[in-house]
């Protein structure tokens, strides 16, 4: 069964360092996400990315964090001044649909942690 | 904006049914879906209630009420693997957010 995949499956970095998280998502899928999980709390959404173009952002979304989509299977999270508080899960969704007939299906996700 | 309220916690025992509600607060929204998800795991599609009522995927079910802001997740026969996190979400339909809820941790005793 296809399915989303990330990578690193963990990332320890410096404060202030940049960090790029990837994720290939399931290949016939149209729209990608990014979503955040801080240990204990729920899952967030960060940001949607449809045609190449960010169709939606949260307020977490702000400008250090950016999104894109290098090639045909590559979907990318980059932070770019890590601080203390990005310190979480991310995880990677993809779907075929939008809306109504909407399932979405989440990578294994990649947890950073910022010292 | 949205906003889904869950219990934190609910235990049970093996073989039991236990259910898990969510009401919510939004201006529209397509259905309300549920993942589940275990420690330290990506959350999983479980099912997704488009229309009121009641939608059954084997041992799970789920409800909607539009009327009431609320719907439910019921967990049938409940095994020990069953024990997991398990969230509601929205999309808004002005949006393309899919908003998840405050969670619901389930713990299955034998």
């Amino acid at each position: 069964e296809p399915e989303v995949t990330q990578t690193p499956s963990h990332q320890v970095t410096q404060m202030g360092q940049e960090v790029i998280l990837r994720c290939v998502p399931i290949s016939n899928h149209l729209y990608f996400y990014w979503y955040r999980q801080i240990l204990g709390q729920k899952v967030e959404f960060l940001v949607s990315f449809y045609n190449n173009e960010i169709s939606e952002k949260s307020e977490i979304f702000d400008d250090q964090f950016s999104v894109e989509r290098p090639d045909g299977s590559n979907f990318t999270l980059k932070i770019r001044s890590t601080k203390l508080e990005d310190s979480a899960m991310y995880f990677c969704a993809s779907s075929e649909l939008l809306g109504n007939q909407e399932t979405q299906y989440f990578g294994p996700g990649t947890r950073l942690l910022v010292l | 904006g949205q906003s889904l309220e869950q219990p934190s916690e609910v235990t049970a025992v093996e073989g039991a049914i236990v259910q898990i509600n969510c009401t919510y607060q939004t201006s529209g929204f397509y259905g309300l879906s549920w993942y589940q998800q275990h420690d330290g795991g990506a959350p999983t599609f479980l099912s997704y209630n488009a229309l009121d009522g009641l939608e059954e995927t084997g041992r799970f079910s789920s409800f909607l009420s539009r009327s009431d802001s609320y719907g439910y997740l019921l967990l049938q026969e409940l095994q020990m693997k069953d024990s997991a996190s398990y969230f509601c979400a929205v999309r808004d339909r002005n949006t393309d957010k899919l908003i998840f809820g405050t969670g619901t941790r389930l713990q299955v005793f034998p």
